[in-house]
């Protein structure tokens, strides 16, 4: 069946530095992969999603390119903000009756 | 447009109560997924409905049983709870149930503490 291994932290880093949280996953055929995140309190959001092999996704600084070869579509971003602090879920989509699956969550904390 | 709704957003029952938590998904949305969250087992598949019919259905006991309305609303029951029934459940809708493409837009979750 789908599985997704992803970092799972905490990760805690400086603002403004560089973060990268890898997230491999394996699923039939091809679908589409997204990026949620949760910030504390609430529900997940959209953070960025690829839609096709060597898609690259990006929102807020964030960016993630759907790599087919490695199964791999891992979240990047240049400088991170204490606004960033957050969890990241990894999720391939489905492809057909299969169910969604998630990451186990990476829980990132940026401190000033 | 308004966004994923849930009621209640808290809760608090005892062991072997039920409870019915509710979903009201985004405008023209057909589908809803019922997820649990939790810190030791993370975001897990519940089920998902498509007009009325459930499509599919994760690893959870009988205990747990769900249905969708025809305005798409959905409801999720929990019966004969137990201590480690206590989590966050968020409710997601999307506009088609292959959602190969189709993002999840989650609500806010209901936080059920059970004593």
């Amino acid at each position: 069946g789908d599985s997704v291994t992803q970092m799972e932290g905490p990760v805690t880093l400086s603002e403004e530095a560089f973060l990268t949280i890898n997230c491999t996953y394996t699923a039939t055929g091809y679908p589409s992969l997204f990026w949620y995140v949760q910030y504390p309190g609430e529900g997940l959001q959209l953070l960025l999603k690829a839609t096709k092999a060597d898609d690259k996704g990006s929102n807020k600084g964030f960016e993630a390119t759907y790599r087919k070869e490695t199964t791999s579509f891992h979240l990047e971003k240049g400088s991170v903000q204490v606004s960033d602090s957050a969890v990241y879920f990894c999720a391939p989509g489905k492809t057909s009756y299969d169910k969604v699956i998630f990451g186990p969550g990476t829980s990132l904390s940026v401190i000033p | 447009k308004a966004g994923v709704t849930q009621t209640p957003r808290y809760l608090i029952k005892t062991r072997g109560q039920q409870v019915t938590l509710s979903c009201s998904p985004i405008s023209g949305h057909r589908s809803v997924s019922w997820y649990q969250q939790t810190p030791g087992q993370g975001l897990q598949f519940l089920f998902e409905y498509f007009s009325e019919t459930q499509r599919n259905k994760g690893n959870f006991p009988g205990r747990f049983s769900g249905r969708q309305f025809s305005n798409s609303r959905s409801e999720m029951n929990v019966s004969t709870l137990e201590l480690g029934d206590s989590a966050l459940y968020l409710c997601a809708s999307s506009s088609s149930p292959s959602a190969g493409t189709d993002t999840q837009y989650f609500g806010p979750g209901t936080r059920l503490t059970v004593l």
